[in-house]
């Protein structure tokens, strides 16, 4: 049972906007720590979409957008496309654990 | 190309031992912390382990203290995993991945194809 919070799934139709939440607490998100995100596409590899809340790595489409308010943060996707059908993560780091945790994970599936 | 391969996966019995190692090349290894991170089959990822760029630091989930110790040789650009005492629970594609800093704070930005741990008498 992960200490980060995210919803089972979101769906959208293809160009329509979703959002994933990552819910956390004062020992982690909430405590300043920084919140990454990734996607896994079936089968393969987990790749990193957003580190540092907020920041693409180099190839990143700029569709996607990462925030974080308080206890709590968000993946954003713009435009959906079809290849945007995977499984997203959030990663942060947890003071009280003395470790690094993922989210649940959230699939999003493009109607 | 930056690159890593894992290797070391396969067939345990409960309580028997395993080492994984993760060959990385097309960046300066020693300058970047390296992780490791499990995915038991249908679920969601698990931070595992994690290892400064020096090797002077290291962190581990609690369901792994004790029994899994992480080292890496930046002599010879490879990542290791000692596990000892596995459990069913073990079981997982084990990935190890590669830190955006020196520390594992940042992000992971290169991860390998996976390697499988089962766990099984």
């Amino acid at each position: 049972q992960s200490v980060l919070t995210q919803p089972p799934s979101v769906s959208g139709a293809p160009g329509q906007r979703v959002t994933i939440s990552c819910t956390g607490s004062s020992s982690n998100i909430g405590a300043g720590y920084d919140v990454h995100w990734y996607q896994q596409l079936p089968g393969t590899a987990p790749k990193l979409l957003i580190y540092g809340n907020s920041n693409r790595p180099s190839g990143v489409p700029d569709r996607f957008s990462g925030s974080k308010s308080g206890t709590s943060a968000s993946l954003a996707i713009s435009g959906l496309q079809a290849e945007d059908e995977a499984d997203y993560y959030c990663q942060s780091y947890d003071s009280s654990l003395s470790g690094y945790v993922f989210g649940t994970g959230t699939k999003v599936t493009v109607l | 190309e930056v690159q890593l391969l894992e290797s070391g996966g396969g067939l345990v019995q409960p309580g028997g031992s395993l080492r994984l190692s993760c060959a990385a090349s097309g960046f300066t290894f020693s300058s970047y912390a390296m992780s490791w991170v499990r995915q038991a089959p249908g679920k969601g990822l698990e931070w595992v382990s994690a290892i400064s760029g020096s090797g002077g630091s290291t962190y581990y989930a609690d369901s792994v203290k004790g029994r899994f110790t992480i080292s890496r040789d930046n002599s010879k650009n490879t990542l290791y995993l000692q596990m000892n005492s596995l459990r069913a629970e073990d079981t997982a594609v084990y990935y190890c991945a590669k830190a955006l800093w020196s520390d594992p704070s940042g992000g992971m930005d290169v991860w390998g194809q996976g390697t499988t741990v089962t766990v099984s008498s």
